[in-house]
């Protein structure tokens, strides 16, 4: 198994350009969640669905997006890209809500 | 909200040797989960070890225990026979439990290095 795969792996964007980020699993997972962790902090939770079509807001939603039309991808849009957004985020997904997380390998985002 | 606190940034060990990582939390709630992940230079997350709140049987993963002290809100960890691979960011995470979907609450980390 894959487990949660997450495309690209570093990606620098200039100020004011847009970007997604990619997040897919292969567990069959209805949850699935969006972290940015900034250097020296603990992950903060941007977004998170419970299944297709459902969506909702974590900690710092601001300058982001989602969607969720299928159980597998869960992508994270940035509409606009700022400095403060330069970070490293990490999706990840649970089968039942008590499970522990299955993370994938983060995206490395600068943004100049 | 529910909050979680490490107050060590950093803690260094000689390796065979024992360290203990602190976490505190604050919650009102009873029905929780409590978790350590380690994250190594290669930032991948891994699953430390695992605490249900309504247990009161502190968890253990071979060298890797806790000392869960719901009262206190205190939920540290203690690495034996610390090795190298053991170096890395170890953080302490909080989710309310009851069924609801929210996500992991984080702390900020504790660095541990490993004196060879």
């Amino acid at each position: 198994n894959a487990g949660v795969t997450q495309t690209p792996k570093f990606r620098i964007l200039k100020i004011g350009q847009s970007m997604t980020l990619q997040c897919a699993q292969d567990m069959n997972h209805n949850y699935m969640y969006w972290y940015r962790q900034d250097p020296g902090m603990g992950l903060k939770l941007i977004y998170y669905s419970v299944g297709a079509g459902i969506t909702d807001k974590g900690e710092v939603p601001n300058g982001y997006n989602v969607s969720r039309s299928t159980t597998e991808d869960f992508p994270l849009r940035l509409e606009l890209a700022a400095p403060s957004q330069t970070s490293v985020y990490f999706c990840a997904s649970i089968d039942r809500v008590n499970s522990p997380l299955h993370f994938g390998n983060g995206t490395r985002l600068t943004v100049t | 909200a529910q909050t979680v606190t490490q107050s060590q940034p950093e803690m260094s060990v000689q390796e065979a040797e024992t360290v203990t990582l602190s976490c505190t939390y604050d919650t009102s709630e009873s029905d929780y989960y409590l978790f350590w992940y380690k994250q190594p230079p290669s930032r991948q997350m891994i699953l430390v070890i695992r605490q249900e709140a309504y247990k009161q049987q502190n968890a253990t993963e071979n060298r890797f225990s806790v000392n869960f002290q719901k009262a206190a809100k205190s939920f540290s960890l203690k690495i034996s026979d610390s090795q190298l691979g053991d170096a890395a960011m170890y953080f302490c995470a909080y989710r309310l439990g009851g069924g609801g979907a929210d996500g992991l609450t984080f702390g900020k980390g504790t660095h541990l290095i490993i004196q060879p």
